[in-house]
């Protein structure tokens, strides 16, 4: 089946506490990308990837990183976690550049950073 | 920041009524306009991508409409029924196909 898989689906940690939310596709997609939703804010784009080792800046890139070692996927790092990372977050893959395709969506990953 | 903007923010209808809702966006460097449906504790699930002015799509009783010349789609429910209450996201790609999405009209349909 294809599908985007994000771990984990929940997360309660403290400030500064490093994490991951790994991401992974199975559809062989060259787009990646992260993004964040907060109430009232809409989904906002943080980080994407149009292949491996091709990473950009969305539009809150800051206190976050990313990596694209592999095609299939393409983890979410919180070096520094704080409290006003407390969001939702959904990766998603795309063929196509993510352009003239649609995007696939994870299940999301709830986290919260007291 | 791109201002892509959707509304009504919020929508109640009742079963069987029709509706629409917009989604508005920069003209300039359009490149091509997203639907997405997002219910409740799932995630947000294509409906259409449109590119081409004038572009009409359907699936089922939804169909969307694309002007790209004066930034807006159109996206329109026939006979709504509870199971299409979800929030409906448009969004935009740009050049350096980083993606913007509006804030979503939240649609219910109260049976």
């Amino acid at each position: 089946e294809a599908q985007v898989t994000q771990n984990p689906r929940y997360l309660i940690t403290v400030t500064g506490k490093k994490l991951t939310v790994t991401c992974s596709q199975n559809m062989n997609h060259e787009y990646m990308s992260w993004y964040r939703q907060d109430p009232g804010l809409g989904l906002r784009q943080i980080y994407y990837s149009m292949n491996v080792e091709v990473t950009d800046k969305g539009d809150v890139p800051e206190g976050y990183k990313v990596s694209r070692k592999e095609k299939r996927n393409f983890p979410l790092i919180l070096e520094s976690p704080s409290p006003n990372q407390t969001s939702l977050y959904f990766c998603a893959s795309s063929s196509d550049r993510g352009v003239f395709q649609p995007q696939h969506f994870g299940d999301g990953t709830r986290l919260s950073i007291l | 920041i791109l201002n892509v903007e959707q509304s009504p923010q919020s929508l109640h209808v009742q079963e069987g009524d029709s509706t629409n809702f917009t989604c508005s966006f920069p003209s300039s460097n359009f490149y091509a306009l997203h639907w997405y449906r997002w219910e409740t504790a799932k995630s947000p699930e294509a409906l259409f991508v449109m590119t081409l002015n004038g572009d009409e799509k359907k699936k089922g009783r939804i169909s969307a409409t694309l002007n790209t010349k004066e930034g807006y789609s159109y996206l329109y429910i026939k006979g709504s029924q509870p199971e299409d209450s979800a929030t409906y996201l448009c969004a935009s790609p740009r050049p350096g196909n980083q993606f913007y999405f509006g804030t979503g009209t939240s649609l219910t349909v109260i049976p």
